[in-house]
C-alpha cells in the first residue's frame, strides 16, 4: 500500500527547543492530518487541515498544507518534556463520504531532553 | 468525546490459534478500521466497515478476517496466528456524514510466540 515519506525518522531535543517535520507524497491529498501517539497509547487527533496553503494552529503546534497539495508541515515551538510521543502524518484523497481511507506517514519519534 | 475501546491492552498467543481482537465505539459511527503498527512502517489498513455487516479489504488483509455485525462493534479476527503477526494492533471509528476523523483505541500488543 501506499505510504507518505515522513521525516526525520526521529529527534532528540532539548527543552525549549522549537521542532519541525514534514510529509510529502508522490499523489495530490485534499486533507492532511497530524496525529500525536504517546507510549503505549493509540494516535491521538491534533490538527486537521483542509486547503491547500491552508495554516492552522493548536497551541504550540502549527501546521500547513502545503500549496501543491502533496506535502505537510508541522511545527512545535517550546518544546516541554510531554511533547515526548511518535507523530504521524496522514493524508486522503477525498473530502469525506465513504472514500475515507488515510494514508499514514512513517512517523517521526520525539524525544525532548529535561 | 469519542470513546473507543479495544478488548485487551496485551495479549499473548500461541501460533495456530485462533485470536479475536475486539473494537467497540460509542459514537454511534458508521465507519470503523482495524490497522497494525509495526516500527519504521507506521499504521498499515489491514479491514475497514462502511456500515454493519459491510467490509472492505485494506492495504495487508492476508491471514485477517472481520465481522461487523452490530454497529458499535468490529473484530478483527486470526484464523490462525503466525508470529509475523505479532504488532500493535489499532482500532479507529470515524463518522462519515460529517467533515470529522478517525478516533483512535488505545491498541492491543499482541505477541504470537
Amino acid at each position: 500500500g501506499q505510504q507518505l515519506n515522513q521525516s526525520p525518522q526521529s529527534m532528540f531535543i532539548q527543552e525549549g527547543e522549537d521542532v519541525s517535520m514534514n510529509c510529502t507524497s508522490s499523489s495530490i491529498f485534499n486533507t492532511w492530518l497530524w496525529y500525536k501517539q504517546d507510549p503505549g497509547e493509540g494516535p491521538v487527533l491534533l490538527i486537521a487541515l483542509y486547503k491547500a496553503g491552508e495554516l492552522t494552529s493548536n497551541g504550540r503546534l502549527t501546521a500547513q498544507f502545503g500549496i501543491t497539495r502533496k506535502d505537510s508541515f508541522l511545527n512545535i515551538s517550546a518544546s516541554i518534556p510531554s511533547d515526548v510521543g511518535i507523530y504521524f502524518c496522514a493524508g486522503r484523497a477525498s473530502l469525506g463520504g465513504a472514500t475515507n481511507k488515510l494514508i499514514f506517514g512513517t512517523g517521526t519519534l520525539l524525544a525532548v531532553q529535561p | 468525546d469519542v470513546k473507543v475501546t479495544q478488548s485487551s491492552r496485551y495479549l499473548v498467543k500461541r501460533t495456530g490459534e485462533k485470536v479475536f481482537l475486539e473494537c467497540v465505539q460509542d459514537m454511534d459511527h458508521e465507519n470503523m478500521f482495524w490497522y497494525r503498527q509495526d516500527p519504521g512502517l507506521g499504521l498499515r489498513l489491514i479491514y475497514f466497515s462502511y456500515d454493519v455487516k459491510m467490509k472492505e479489504k485494506g492495504d495487508i488483509p492476508e491471514g485477517y478476517s472481520v465481522s461487523r455485525e452490530k454497529k458499535e462493534r468490529f473484530s478483527l479476527i486470526l484464523e490462525s496466528a503466525s508470529t509475523n503477526q505479532t504488532s500493535m494492533y489499532l482500532c479507529a471509528s470515524r463518522d462519515p456524514g460529517q467533515v470529522s476523523e478517525q478516533y483512535f483505541g488505545p491498541g492491543t500488543r499482541l505477541t504470537v510466540t
